[in-house]
This record gives C-alpha cells, structure tokens and sequence, in this order.
C-alpha cells in the first residue's frame, strides 16, 4: 500500500535554531518527491522537488534530502525564523498511468522567540 | 501572476444543508483539483478536471458532492446534503501540467474554504 509517513507530528524550536523534519514512504514505482510548506490558513506551496537521481536540493534556508534506496527524506531548515512556522508536508508521486500523488499529514512547525 | 482565487474563505451550515464553493484558476492553467483538507490530515483529492473534462472522481461522494467546470476555467464544488464529517478545509489547485507529477509545474493551491457543519 503506498503511504507517507512524517515525523514529528508537531515541533516547537527557539527561532535561530535549526530542525529536521523526516518524511518516509513506500510508494512505488517512485517518480519524484515534493516537500510543501503550508501556512495557517494558507493553500500549500511548493518548496523542493526532487527525483530519485537528485540526493539534495536545497531553496534559501531550506535543504531537501532525498535516499530513494532507503525511501526516506528529510527537510533542513537553518537558523529558523518567525515566519518558518507552519505545516511542511511531504508529497510522493509514482510513476504509473495513474495521476496520485500521496500525502503525508504534515510536520507542524513552530518557531517561538 | 494572479493565484488560484477561492471563494468563500468560511462557511458554517447546519447539517443537511447545502452549500457550493467556488474556484478560479491561474489564467491559462488546463488541469484543476478540488481537495478536501480535514484537519491534521494532509489533502486528499476529490475531483481532478482537465478542461471541461473529468480526468479522477474516484473519491468523489458521488451521493453528495459534485462539481463541474462547465466553459473549463473556474469551477464549483457543490455539497447536498452537508454531513457533519463534512467540516473540513476545501482546496483548489491548478497546474499547466496534466500530470499531477510533473517536475516543473507543481500543483499552486488557493487558499481553500473552511467549511464547519453544525
């Protein structure tokens, strides 16, 4: 069954601080994987994209990482700032005829002062 | 460019109401997504349009829900009779891709519709 799963489920760090957020999935065959950052009451927004031949990819102070063998990705953010708090949700997608793309149920960020 | 623009922001109904949520895609974009967002949950899709034209409706509560696209650019999401695990956020995306997967046009959400069902 193809799923993502995201961890922590909430996290709460000291702004300047760096956090990890980890993502692991099982969907096959794999095509690409896409992390999305999604403010309060905001739609999700694209961060990174990467394909099982792109290890890292990174967009300002957020770095993605990506181990296609072990199925696992991770997402770095360094020296957290206020407005990095929101919801980062990692998304899978296969390739196959069929158009899905799987969902994690997000890691909610809080940065605190 | 403009984003996707979602209408209403909230909506609280009684159950056994109806109620439409309406969308407006980035000009130009041919594929639209209506998701159903509950919370602490990650969207799960609903309906997925090319055009005017159903490309997904396989989770779609067909007994309740519906939608269309009807001259293929803004679309409506239709809900008769609203339960209570209803309550939820409404999301709608768009891409210039077909493919949901596509590596350079991500799906661009709009800010969604939180609908409460007393």
């Amino acid at each position: 069954k193809n799923q993502v799963e995201q961890s922590p489920q909430s996290l709460i760090i000291l702004e300047g601080k760096n956090c990890t957020l980890q993502c692991n999935y099982t969907v096959s065959p794999f095509s690409n994987l896409r992390w999305y950052k999604q403010d309060t009451g905001r739609g999700p927004v694209s961060l990174t994209i990467m394909t099982f031949s792109e290890n890292t990819k990174s967009n300002g102070r957020y770095t993605a990482t990506l181990d296609a063998d072990t199925k696992q990705s991770s997402l770095h953010i360094t020296a957290s700032q206020l407005s990095d708090s929101a919801s980062y949700i990692c998304v899978v997608s296969e390739q196959t005829g069929a158009n899905n793309l799987f969902f994690g149920t997000g890691t909610r960020l809080t940065v605190i002062p | 460019e403009a984003g996707v623009a979602q209408s209403p922001r909230y909506k609280i109904i009684e159950k056994r109401q109806s109620v439409a949520f309406w969308c407006n895609p980035i000009s130009g974009h041919a594929t639209l997504y209506w998701y159903q967002q509950i919370l602490g949950q990650g969207p799960k899709l609903l309906i997925q349009f090319q055009n005017n034209g159903v490309v997904d409706d396989s989770q779609l509560p067909k007994d309740r829900f519906s939608a269309e696209r009807l001259k293929g650019v803004d679309s409506t999401l239709k809900i008769q009779p609203a339960k209570l695990e209803d309550s939820a956020v409404y999301l709608c995306a768009s891409s210039a891709s077909r493919a949901a997967r596509s590596y350079n046009s991500p799906l661009h959400f709009g800010n969604g519709t939180r609908l409460t069902v007393t």
